[in-house]
């Protein structure tokens, strides 16, 4: 079965650092990405993961451990406009389709 | 980078009527489309994957026969929703496949269409 979880919300300063923490239990995994949804809006990529480590774009990084099933997303200098969903998706294998599975979202508020 | 085009952006239809949403890609050939539907304050629920001239293959508790898949080239991509029911009423959304020369993959999503259904 497929089961990601992620915090529903959480509520940060401005100027701050924030880690949005992800959770998977998948039958198969091939990478782990990570989106930005503002209301009413569609996904925009902000980091892909694969293998276990830190991958740094910015002021978001992206952190993996396979063996653990987990992963987080750190933004950093937080700006008001970074409140949006941050969406954890894992991708399944490609016998598998491919496709990928989306967590629930956190929706992340930044208050000045 | 690459465009990925989904249109109407909002259509609102009269209950038992039918819906067509294109999915296009712009710069790029995609021989797999996903689609999405997200209810509000919800996550993207995967709806089916669309594969350029196969069947398209359905995630479980979804109707193949109300959703209607279509992908008949490598750009373009459809989904008509017949029917359609007030319950219907969600936020749809496409995104793409694109293989780069060194085989790797990155997916592209369409800005999405709202149907309300009434």
């Amino acid at each position: 079965g497929q089961n990601i979880d992620q915090p529903t919300e959480m509520t940060a300063t401005e100027g701050a650092i924030v880690q949005i923490n992800c959770t998977y239990q998948t039958s198969g995994f091939n990478g782990l990405f990570w989106y930005q949804q503002h209301a009413g809006e569609a996904p925009t990529f902000l980091s892909y993961n694969v293998l276990d480590g830190l991958e740094e774009k910015g002021r978001f990084s992206s952190f993996l451990s396979r063996s653990k099933g987990y992963s987080y997303l750190l933004l950093k200098e937080l700006q008001m406009k970074d409140s949006a969903s941050y969406l954890c998706a894992v991708r399944a294998l490609y016998n598998q389709g491919g496709k990928l599975i989306f967590g629930q979202g956190t929706e992340l508020s930044v208050k000045p | 980078g690459a465009v990925v085009s989904q249109h109407p952006s909002w259509v609102i239809c009269k209950s038992g009527t039918s819906v067509k949403i294109e999915c296009r890609s712009l710069d790029f050939q995609a021989t797999t489309m996903f689609w999405y539907r997200q209810f509000p304050k919800q996550s993207l629920m995967l709806m089916a994957t669309s594969n350029e001239g196969s069947k398209a293959t359905y995630e479980q508790g979804v109707e193949k026969d109300k959703f209607l898949i279509n992908h008949a080239s490598l750009t373009l991509s459809t989904l008509t929703v017949t029917s359609a029911h007030p319950e219907d009423s969600s936020f749809y959304i496409c995104s793409a496949r694109e293989m780069d020369w060194g085989n790797h993959e990155k997916l592209f999503f369409g800005s999405g269409t709202q149907l309300s259904v009434l």
